[in-house]
């Protein structure tokens, strides 16, 4: 079973911290995606990283897909109010599921920035 | 505008009283899949779809059925829900579900509680 790993759950930090969200797992995938989620709203895609070491950057954030195309990270610089809401990495699932479609979600990392 | 639709957005219902929440996707997208949302669980898929009349399990499908007759809309019916199906639902749809950098696209939710 592959499974995501997301640290730390919850992050409550002040305006114009730096921070940085990660997603670990033992398994290997083919491309890892981020996704943001406020309430009320589905998630909304930001990113698909594809390639080990990959680095995309999104104004402020930075996304990292590890080299061996098993972990990531999500680095925020200068964080704003408007950045608030839960942040999901999600792996697509190997071939052997059967899939090459499926998307296996980690439980999220809800963020919180303070004025 | 390119969007999925869910309806209903809320809904409360009884032990064992059949439901259906409907999804429509307006992009042409041949995969579609539904997901619920719970606390501390994060994102499971319950079902997903390939494409017209071929559907699969996802990781949670017990007590879920599906159906795909037509390629916009994907159906999720609970035959007799029960008090462990109250959840958030997101119904979801990505062009073909076979590259590594499609961009899935999620409905609104729909909030279920059973009594």
């Amino acid at each position: 079973t592959q499974l995501l790993e997301q640290s730390p759950q919850f992050l409550s930090i002040q305006e114009g911290e730096n921070l940085t969200v990660y997603c670990n797992s033992s398994s290997v995938f083919s491309s890892l995606q981020w996704y943001r989620q406020e309430p009320g709203e589905g998630p909304v895609l930001l990113v698909t990283v594809v390639t080990g070491g990959e680095v995309k950057k999104l104004k402020r954030l930075t996304f990292q897909f590890g080299d061996a195309r098993k972990d990531s990270s999500l680095h925020i610089t200068a964080a704003q109010p408007g950045d608030t809401g839960l942040y999901l990495c999600a792996g697509v699932g190997s071939p052997y599921r059967g899939s090459q479609g499926n998307l296996i979600f980690g439980k999220g990392t809800k963020l919180s920035v303070k004025p | 505008e390119a969007q999925v639709t869910q309806n209903p957005r809320y809904l409360i219902t009884v032990t064992g009283k059949k439901l259906t929440v409907t999804c429509s996707q307006n992009m042409n997208h041949e995969y579609m899949s539904w997901y619920r949302q719970d606390p501390g669980l994060g994102l499971r898929q319950i079902y997903y779809s390939m494409n017209v009349e071929v559907t699969d399990k996802g990781d949670v499908p017990e007590g879920y059925k599906v159906s795909r007759k037509e390629k916009r809309n994907f159906p999720l019916i609970l035959e007799s829900p029960s008090p462990n199906q109250t959840s958030l639902y997101f119904c979801a749809s990505r062009s073909s579900g076979r590259t590594y950098q499609e961009t899935q696209y999620f409905g609104p939710g729909t909030r279920l509680l059973v009594l």
